[in-house]
């Protein structure tokens, strides 16, 4: 299994609050990504990093912002969270291919988030 | 922009051959990913197609048309533990290796 963490596994939190999850990686992989998974919706990108201070915005980032300072850590903040902020987050990590594009992600365990 | 269509849901019987099917648009494509997630885990990868035709892994195969836009995943000889829910993903050209998932199919193996 790639080595991938993420902390908090759980957590609950009031509107309005700062909400940051983690996500560890010990593969040394260059790219990294937040998703939110909801019913209905499956999986959506909210942020992805292609490097140490590399990021940029998926299809669902307001509300959201990234840091990335070392290869192994990318976090997710939330800066004042809302109730439609509720949901499971993924992180995951890829390495291109060689020569192609070919983009395998692995997925860590994942974050169960409630905004009250 | 990108759409990807699946069914909700699907039930099939232990031991039978069911087939997901996966239908996309999108505005440039280089490949296609099947992943499986089991309820309450994360998603593991199953298989990648990136040329039009066939790919059997094991119990599992994956099939791709790149000028239909459609692509299935074929499970054999179905378990219990196959219950799980199923995503289809496109790598759009140009994404910066980002990856557009379908909703799933939550398929169910009966005994």
């Amino acid at each position: 299994d790639a080595g991938i963490t993420q902390s908090p596994r759980h957590k609950v939190t009031e509107t309005g609050t700062p909400v940051t999850l983690r996500c560890h990686q010990t593969e040394n992989h260059r790219y990294m990504y937040w998703y939110r998974q909801d019913p209905g919706h499956g999986l959506r990108l909210i942020h992805y990093s292609y490097g140490v201070k590399d990021t940029d915005k998926g299809e669902v980032s307001d509300g959201y912002s990234v840091s990335r300072s070392k290869t192994e850590d990318f976090l997710l903040t939330l800066e004042s969270a809302t109730s439609s902020q509720t949901s499971v987050y993924f992180c995951a990590i890829s390495e291109s291919g060689t020569g192609s594009d070919y983009n395998e992600q692995f997925f860590g365990p994942g974050t169960r988030l409630t905004v009250l | 922009g990108q759409n990807i269509d699946q069914p909700t849901e699907m039930t099939a019987t232990e031991g039978a051959i069911v087939q997901i099917n996966c239908t996309y648009q999108t505005s440039g494509f280089n490949g296609l990913f099947w992943y499986q997630q089991h309820a309450g885990e994360a998603p593991t990868f199953l298989s990648y197609n990136v040329l039009d035709g066939l790919e059997e892994k094991g119990r599992f195969s994956s099939f791709l048309s790149r000028s239909k836009g459609y692509s299935y995943l074929l499970l054999k000889e179905l378990q219990m533990k196959d219950s799980a829910s199923y995503l289809c993903a496109v790598t759009p050209t140009g994404s910066a290796r980002q990856l557009t998932f379908g909703s799933g199919t939550q398929l169910t193996v009966l005994p």
